[in-house]
């Protein structure tokens, strides 16, 4: 079945500090949200990329879409402490089937 | 606007009892989900309601879990009889139309069970 990979499971970064996390699917999306889990809450919507190549920029979050639709990242610019939490990218599941599969999350950490 | 209502938001139960959950989404959102949530994963799809009926149950458990969304707008899910390995968050999610790329989701609170 299809898979959804993310690396890495956990960064510890410096406030200031850039931070990166990639996402790896099995097979090819028609999309890709991303979502933003605070620790102790729910995982909350930060964006969709729809398009091949695509790059959507939050402030200092950048987000890709790979060429092939199969991959993402999401980029952050001088960490800040506020964003801790564990990042999750999503993609509909198998053809057919509309319901998000989630990627097992990074988490970050951001030492003040 | 009102977010997704979970109730309840903790529970306690020992191995082999039974357990039941309840959402109540965004009004107005068409389809409605349960996740699984373990501790230090990702959120794992237990089923797919459009309106009141199953779009998607594949992943969810059928000998020991259930889940029905009657009228169309709130859900139960439930538990029976759980096993340790059934601690986790159960979240509730909602969203305007289908789930893959037309609409984002948006998440309960969650209801956190601890199986003893």
């Amino acid at each position: 079945g299809q898979q959804v990979m993310q690396i890495p499971q956990y960064q510890h970064v410096q406030e200031g500090e850039d931070f990166t996390t990639y996402c790896n699917s099995s097979t090819t999306l028609s999309n890709i949200q991303w979502y933003k889990q605070r620790p102790g809450g729910h995982p909350v919507f930060l964006i969709q990329l729809v398009k091949s190549g695509e790059v959507k920029k939050q402030k200092r979050l950048t987000f890709q879409f790979g060429e092939a639709k199969k991959n993402s990242s999401l980029h952050i610019t001088a960490t800040q402490t506020t964003d801790v939490g564990t990042y999750f990218c999503a993609g509909p599941r198998d053809t057919g089937r509309r319901a998000l599969t989630f990627g097992s999350g990074t988490r970050l950490q951001v030492q003040p | 606007e009102a977010g997704v209502a979970q109730s309840p938001r903790y529970k306690i139960i020992e191995k082999r009892q039974s357990v039941a959950f309840w959402c109540n989404p965004i009004s107005g959102h068409a389809t409605l989900y349960w996740y699984q949530q373990i501790l230090g994963q990702g959120p794992k799809l237990l089923i797919q309601f459009q309106n009141n009926g199953v779009v998607d149950d594949s992943q969810l458990p059928k000998d020991r879990f259930s889940a029905e969304r009657l009228k169309g707008v709130d859900s139960t899910l439930k538990i029976q009889p759980a096993k340790l390995e059934d601690s986790a968050v159960y979240l509730c999610a909602s969203s305007l139309v289908g789930g893959s790329g037309t609409g984002e989701l948006f998440f309960g609170e969650g209801s956190r069970l601890t199986v003893l």
